[in-house]
Protein backbone atom coordinates (compact mmCIF):
# COMPACT_ATOMS: atom_id res chain seq x y z
CA UNK A 1 0.00 0.00 0.00
CA UNK A 2 1.66 3.15 -1.13
CA UNK A 3 -0.68 5.01 1.56
CA UNK A 4 -1.74 7.32 -2.00
CA UNK A 5 -6.13 7.03 -2.01
CA UNK A 6 -7.52 7.65 -5.60
CA UNK A 7 -11.32 7.20 -5.66
CA UNK A 8 -13.47 6.39 -7.68
CA UNK A 9 -11.78 3.05 -9.34
CA UNK A 10 -13.87 2.66 -11.77
CA UNK A 11 -16.02 5.19 -13.84
CA UNK A 12 -18.11 4.79 -16.41
CA UNK A 13 -20.08 8.14 -18.17
CA UNK A 14 -21.15 9.32 -21.49
CA UNK A 15 -19.97 12.14 -23.66
CA UNK A 16 -19.80 15.45 -23.01
CA UNK A 17 -20.30 14.28 -19.02
CA UNK A 18 -18.87 15.93 -16.23
CA UNK A 19 -16.18 14.10 -14.00
CA UNK A 20 -14.32 14.52 -10.86
CA UNK A 21 -11.80 12.45 -9.49
CA UNK A 22 -10.48 12.43 -5.82
CA UNK A 23 -6.84 11.85 -4.70
CA UNK A 24 -5.25 11.69 -1.01
CA UNK A 25 -1.75 11.77 -0.78
CA UNK A 26 0.38 10.10 1.75
CA UNK A 27 0.20 11.55 5.12
CA UNK A 28 3.02 14.19 4.92
CA UNK A 29 3.31 14.83 1.27
CA UNK A 30 3.04 18.37 0.04
CA UNK A 31 2.98 17.49 -3.16
CA UNK A 32 -0.02 16.06 -5.60
CA UNK A 33 0.98 15.14 -8.94
CA UNK A 34 -1.65 13.84 -11.63
CA UNK A 35 -1.11 11.26 -14.74
CA UNK A 36 -2.77 10.03 -17.52
CA UNK A 37 -2.07 6.25 -18.97
CA UNK A 38 -3.42 5.30 -22.42
CA UNK A 39 -2.25 2.71 -24.76
CA UNK A 40 -1.46 5.13 -27.25
CA UNK A 41 0.10 8.30 -25.12
CA UNK A 42 1.52 6.01 -22.45
CA UNK A 43 1.93 7.77 -19.17
CA UNK A 44 1.54 11.56 -19.28
CA UNK A 45 2.28 14.22 -16.74
CA UNK A 46 -0.82 16.50 -16.61
CA UNK A 47 -0.09 19.07 -13.39
CA UNK A 48 1.64 19.46 -10.19
CA UNK A 49 -0.01 21.14 -7.19
CA UNK A 50 2.58 21.93 -4.10
CA UNK A 51 0.89 22.62 -1.12
CA UNK A 52 -2.31 24.43 -2.88
CA UNK A 53 -0.46 26.24 -5.78
CA UNK A 54 -0.25 24.59 -8.81
CA UNK A 55 3.63 23.97 -9.62
CA UNK A 56 3.64 22.54 -13.02
CA UNK A 57 1.87 21.74 -15.73
CA UNK A 58 2.12 19.25 -18.56
CA UNK A 59 0.05 17.84 -21.55
CA UNK A 60 -3.73 19.20 -19.78
CA UNK A 61 -6.64 19.72 -21.76
CA UNK A 62 -8.39 23.01 -21.33
CA UNK A 63 -11.57 21.36 -20.57
CA UNK A 64 -9.55 19.72 -17.39
CA UNK A 65 -8.52 21.27 -14.52
CA UNK A 66 -7.01 20.69 -11.07
CA UNK A 67 -7.11 21.85 -7.47
CA UNK A 68 -5.10 20.87 -3.93
CA UNK A 69 -7.53 21.92 -1.02
CA UNK A 70 -6.07 23.25 2.55
CA UNK A 71 -6.39 19.44 3.51
CA UNK A 72 -3.63 18.78 1.02
CA UNK A 73 -6.60 16.09 -0.65
CA UNK A 74 -6.15 17.26 -5.07
CA UNK A 75 -9.12 16.84 -7.02
CA UNK A 76 -9.27 16.00 -11.02
CA UNK A 77 -11.93 18.00 -12.68
CA UNK A 78 -12.62 16.04 -16.23
CA UNK A 79 -15.33 17.96 -18.32
CA UNK A 80 -17.20 17.55 -21.98
CA UNK A 81 -15.89 14.42 -22.09
CA UNK A 82 -14.88 12.42 -25.26
CA UNK A 83 -14.29 8.79 -26.24
CA UNK A 84 -10.48 9.63 -26.06
CA UNK A 85 -10.48 10.39 -22.94
CA UNK A 86 -10.58 7.16 -21.77
CA UNK A 87 -7.73 6.29 -19.71
CA UNK A 88 -6.26 5.43 -16.16
CA UNK A 89 -5.82 8.47 -14.33
CA UNK A 90 -2.76 7.94 -11.33
CA UNK A 91 -2.17 10.81 -8.86
CA UNK A 92 1.08 10.69 -6.68
CA UNK A 93 2.35 12.45 -4.15
CA UNK A 94 5.92 13.39 -2.98
CA UNK A 95 7.61 15.76 -0.13
CA UNK A 96 8.08 17.33 -3.02
CA UNK A 97 9.47 20.55 -1.56
CA UNK A 98 12.85 22.23 -3.96
CA UNK A 99 16.36 20.33 -3.85
CA UNK A 100 16.91 17.03 -4.41
CA UNK A 101 13.79 15.01 -6.60
CA UNK A 102 12.68 12.48 -4.38
CA UNK A 103 10.69 9.62 -5.23
CA UNK A 104 6.46 9.67 -5.91
CA UNK A 105 4.46 7.15 -4.41
CA UNK A 106 1.45 5.81 -6.97
CA UNK A 107 -2.46 5.64 -6.21
CA UNK A 108 -3.77 2.67 -7.75
CA UNK A 109 -5.54 5.12 -10.03
CA UNK A 110 -8.73 5.64 -11.81
CA UNK A 111 -9.91 4.12 -14.75
CA UNK A 112 -12.28 6.22 -16.49
CA UNK A 113 -14.30 4.89 -19.33
CA UNK A 114 -16.67 7.17 -21.78
CA UNK A 115 -19.26 5.64 -23.58
CA UNK B 1 11.69 19.16 -22.01
CA UNK B 2 12.71 16.49 -20.28
CA UNK B 3 12.21 13.20 -22.45
CA UNK B 4 13.26 9.88 -22.01
CA UNK B 5 13.93 7.11 -24.69
CA UNK B 6 13.25 3.76 -23.35
CA UNK B 7 14.23 -0.15 -24.86
CA UNK B 8 11.68 -0.79 -27.22
CA UNK B 9 9.37 -3.57 -26.17
CA UNK B 10 8.04 -6.00 -25.21
CA UNK B 11 11.01 -8.21 -23.88
CA UNK B 12 10.26 -11.76 -23.63
CA UNK B 13 12.78 -13.87 -21.85
CA UNK B 14 12.66 -17.36 -20.59
CA UNK B 15 13.18 -17.75 -16.44
CA UNK B 16 16.70 -17.29 -15.09
CA UNK B 17 17.99 -15.35 -18.00
CA UNK B 18 19.79 -11.96 -17.86
CA UNK B 19 17.44 -8.77 -18.18
CA UNK B 20 19.06 -5.58 -19.68
CA UNK B 21 16.32 -2.73 -20.45
CA UNK B 22 18.02 0.92 -21.88
CA UNK B 23 17.35 3.84 -20.64
CA UNK B 24 18.46 7.44 -22.14
CA UNK B 25 17.47 10.35 -20.80
CA UNK B 26 17.37 14.03 -21.39
CA UNK B 27 16.40 16.85 -18.41
CA UNK B 28 17.41 20.21 -17.24
CA UNK B 29 19.46 20.60 -14.18
CA UNK B 30 20.67 17.74 -12.45
CA UNK B 31 17.61 14.74 -11.89
CA UNK B 32 17.73 11.99 -9.97
CA UNK B 33 16.98 8.93 -11.47
CA UNK B 34 13.96 6.35 -10.96
CA UNK B 35 13.11 3.51 -12.38
CA UNK B 36 9.27 2.37 -11.55
CA UNK B 37 7.30 -0.91 -12.51
CA UNK B 38 3.75 -1.74 -12.80
CA UNK B 39 2.06 -5.05 -12.17
CA UNK B 40 -1.33 -5.75 -14.12
CA UNK B 41 -3.87 -4.16 -12.99
CA UNK B 42 -1.79 -2.27 -10.35
CA UNK B 43 -0.32 1.28 -10.09
CA UNK B 44 2.86 1.94 -10.77
CA UNK B 45 5.90 1.16 -7.47
CA UNK B 46 9.29 2.79 -7.36
CA UNK B 47 11.45 -0.28 -7.98
CA UNK B 48 14.86 1.52 -7.23
CA UNK B 49 16.29 5.24 -7.53
CA UNK B 50 19.71 6.62 -8.23
CA UNK B 51 20.25 10.70 -6.53
CA UNK B 52 23.64 11.37 -8.10
CA UNK B 53 26.35 10.55 -10.60
CA UNK B 54 27.96 7.17 -10.33
CA UNK B 55 25.53 6.04 -7.85
CA UNK B 56 24.01 2.42 -8.46
CA UNK B 57 20.55 1.86 -7.14
CA UNK B 58 19.60 -1.26 -5.99
CA UNK B 59 16.48 -3.87 -5.32
CA UNK B 60 14.77 -6.89 -5.77
CA UNK B 61 17.99 -8.22 -7.64
CA UNK B 62 17.96 -5.38 -9.97
CA UNK B 63 20.42 -3.11 -10.48
CA UNK B 64 20.81 0.32 -12.33
CA UNK B 65 23.69 3.10 -12.35
CA UNK B 66 23.62 6.88 -12.92
CA UNK B 67 25.61 7.46 -15.86
CA UNK B 68 25.94 11.26 -16.01
CA UNK B 69 28.42 11.22 -19.19
CA UNK B 70 26.32 9.16 -21.38
CA UNK B 71 23.17 10.19 -19.65
CA UNK B 72 21.26 6.68 -19.26
CA UNK B 73 20.54 4.59 -16.52
CA UNK B 74 19.99 0.84 -17.84
CA UNK B 75 18.21 -1.68 -15.44
CA UNK B 76 19.78 -5.12 -15.50
CA UNK B 77 18.89 -8.26 -13.39
CA UNK B 78 21.28 -11.48 -13.52
CA UNK B 79 17.93 -13.78 -13.21
CA UNK B 80 14.68 -13.15 -13.95
CA UNK B 81 11.70 -15.02 -12.52
CA UNK B 82 7.91 -15.46 -13.86
CA UNK B 83 7.03 -12.98 -10.78
CA UNK B 84 9.03 -10.31 -12.93
CA UNK B 85 6.42 -10.15 -15.88
CA UNK B 86 4.96 -6.17 -15.45
CA UNK B 87 5.48 -3.16 -17.23
CA UNK B 88 9.05 -1.08 -16.51
CA UNK B 89 9.43 2.46 -16.50
CA UNK B 90 12.49 4.75 -16.45
CA UNK B 91 12.07 8.32 -15.22
CA UNK B 92 13.93 11.43 -14.50
CA UNK B 93 13.00 13.42 -11.86
CA UNK B 94 13.93 16.69 -11.50
CA UNK B 95 12.95 19.63 -8.66
CA UNK B 96 10.09 19.76 -6.88
CA UNK B 97 9.62 16.01 -7.95
CA UNK B 98 8.04 15.95 -11.28
CA UNK B 99 8.64 12.81 -13.30
CA UNK B 100 8.94 12.55 -16.95
CA UNK B 101 8.51 8.66 -17.94
CA UNK B 102 9.25 7.06 -20.73
CA UNK B 103 7.22 4.96 -22.74
CA UNK B 104 7.65 1.91 -20.59
CA UNK B 105 9.10 -1.96 -21.82
CA UNK B 106 6.89 -4.81 -21.06
CA UNK B 107 8.45 -8.20 -20.18
CA UNK B 108 7.35 -11.00 -20.24
CA UNK B 109 9.08 -14.37 -18.56
CA UNK B 110 8.49 -17.62 -19.24
CA UNK B 111 9.14 -20.73 -17.09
Amino acid sequence: DSGVTQTPKHLITATGQRVTLRCSPRSGDLSVYWYQQSLDQGLQFLIQYYNGEERAKGNILERFSAQQFPDLHSELNLSSLELGDSALYFCASSVGSGGRPTEAFFGQGTRLTVV
Amino acid sequence: GDSVTQMEGPVTLSEEAFLTINCTYTATGYPSLFWYVQYPGEGLQLLLKATKADDKGSNKGFEATYRKETTSFHLEKGSVQVSDSAVYFCAPGTSYGKLTFGQGTILTVHP
